[in-house]
């Protein structure tokens, strides 16, 4: 079973509407949730953390927790033909080690 | 300004060779990672180090061999390269928040 899983996509949106993206990661104990956004050719780029249960703002995108039912999500207001990307959901899990649990990515097209 | 960065870029190589990634972070942070992204696009640690102490050694072949002379330096070497070593290479760094924060990345084809 995968630490955390994402839906690969693509998710296609059209430009202006609210895009979400979800999340499941499978240790209970896990503290830190952050969500990447990778470009076809580049490196990922973080765009929000979360650490406590609800929600998020910062801008256009809300990322959402609820640790009770183990899932992260992230919502795209507004959604424009740049925030076609992937979309990386990464999990810190319990203990003290540095390691983050990645998940293979959605692929989010936005169409004009 | 850039605030992770690696050389090279780009590298091409022919089997067998050993080759070498540099990776300087001029963010102050304490900790440093190497990942590889292979064709499918999935992120897979390799290793980290914590104020030049190892701290994350995945299971990677031994012809992989990680460098840190100083806390904004982790250098990767690479023996014996093999085609299934062709892959982007990512730095990253971080501090006690966890965040990470990824270099350009190096493509490295083996041929």
């Amino acid at each position: 079973q995968k630490e955390v899983e994402q839906n690969s996509g693509p998710l296609s949106v059209p430009e202006g509407a609210i895009a979400s993206l979800n999340c499941t990661y499978s240790d209970r104990g896990s503290q830190s949730f952050f969500w990447y956004r990778q470009y076809s050719g580049k490196s990922p780029e973080l765009i929000m953390f979360i650490y406590s249960n609800g929600d998020k703002e910062d801008g256009r995108f809300t990322a959402q927790l609820n640790k009770a039912s183990q899932y992260v999500s992230l919502l795209i207001r507004d959604s424009q033909p740049s925030d076609s990307a992937t979309y990386l959901c990464a999990v810190k899990g319990a203990g003290n080690n540095r390691k983050l649990i990645w998940g293979l990515g959605t692929s989010l097209a936005v169409n004009p | 300004d850039t605030a992770v960065s690696q050389t090279p870029k780009y590298l091409v190589t022919q089997m067998g060779n050993d080759k070498s990634i540099k990776c300087e972070q001029n963010l102050g942070h304490d900790t440093m990672y190497w990942y590889k992204q292979d064709s499918k696009k999935f992120l897979k640690i390799m290793f980290s180090y914590n104020n030049k102490e190892l701290i994350i050694n995945e299971t990677v072949p031994n012809r992989f061999s990680p460098k840190s002379p100083d806390k904004a330096h982790l250098n990767l070497h690479i023996n014996s390269l093999e085609l299934g070593d062709s892959a982007v290479y990512f730095c990253a760094s971080s501090r006690t928040s966890y965040e990470q924060y990824f270099g350009p990345g190096t493509r490295l084809t083996v041929t």
